[in-house]
């Protein structure tokens, strides 16, 4: 079965630090991975995903994410963190159903806040 | 741009009421999903559908059924609300029956309060 772990349920930084969020997943199918970003009171929003190729995926907002095969890992950084980047982010893995569907697996989530 | 629109964005119901989630997206997609999210659980899958009067359960379907009897059109009914079903509930659409690796795009999200 898939899952997805996210360390860290609240991450704090300062505006302008760096920002690392932490994915990790195991997969029983090739691995196409995802993060997303919600707003307060918003639907989740794409950052980015990995499917095949180049393992390092830039995504929109300055973010990118490096998918890791040896570690299992697909961690979300941002060299400088913006007080607008503060919302919760979902890191999720493609699944494939008992059907034969692919669904995705999403992680619990990690908020992040940005502090003047 | 593409859209999937929920009906409502809040919604209070009592114990026992039968409640309808609506949810339409207008980009052709062959998937549609439902999840609930409560905090610190995440988004859980409660069912999915890969194409017209087609539905698969997903993580906690039980309490919950689904209709899809239109393409763009994917309802989520709750036959008898239960305060334990008090959560934001999330429609989501992806492109394409058997890519894996299609993004899904995220309605707004319904905010449900059964009391």
């Amino acid at each position: 079965a898939q899952s997805v772990t996210q360390l860290g349920s609240h991450v704090s930084v300062s505006e302008g630090a760096l920002v690392l969020l932490r994915c990790n997943y195991s997969s029983s199918v090739p691995p196409y991975l995802f993060w997303y970003v919600q707003y307060p009171n918003q639907g989740l929003q794409l950052l980015l995903k990995y499917t095949t190729g180049a393992t390092l995926v830039k995504g929109i907002n300055g973010f990118e994410a490096e998918f890791k095969k040896s570690e299992t890992s697909f961690h979300l950084t941002k060299p400088s963190a913006h007080m607008s980047d503060a919302a919760e982010y979902f890191c999720a893995v493609t699944s494939l159903s008992g059907a034969g569907s692919y669904q995705l697996t999403f992680g619990k989530g990690t908020k992040l806040s940005v502090i003047p | 741009d593409v859209k999937v629109t929920q009906s409502s964005r809040y919604l209070v119901k009592r114990t026992g009421e039968k409640v309808f989630l609506e949810c339409v997206q207008d980009m052709d997609h062959e998937n549609m999903f439902w999840y609930r999210q409560d905090p610190g659980l995440g988004l859980r899958l409660i069912y999915f559908s890969y194409d017209v009067k087609m539905k698969e359960k997903g993580d906690i379907p039980e309490g919950y059924s689904v209709s899809r009897e239109k393409k763009e059109r994917f309802s989520l009914i709750l036959e008898s609300a239960s305060t334990n079903q008090t959560s934001m509930y999330l429609c989501a659409s992806s492109r394409g029956q058997s890519s894996s690796y299609n993004e899904q795009f995220f309605g707004p999200g319904t905010r449900l309060t059964v009391l």
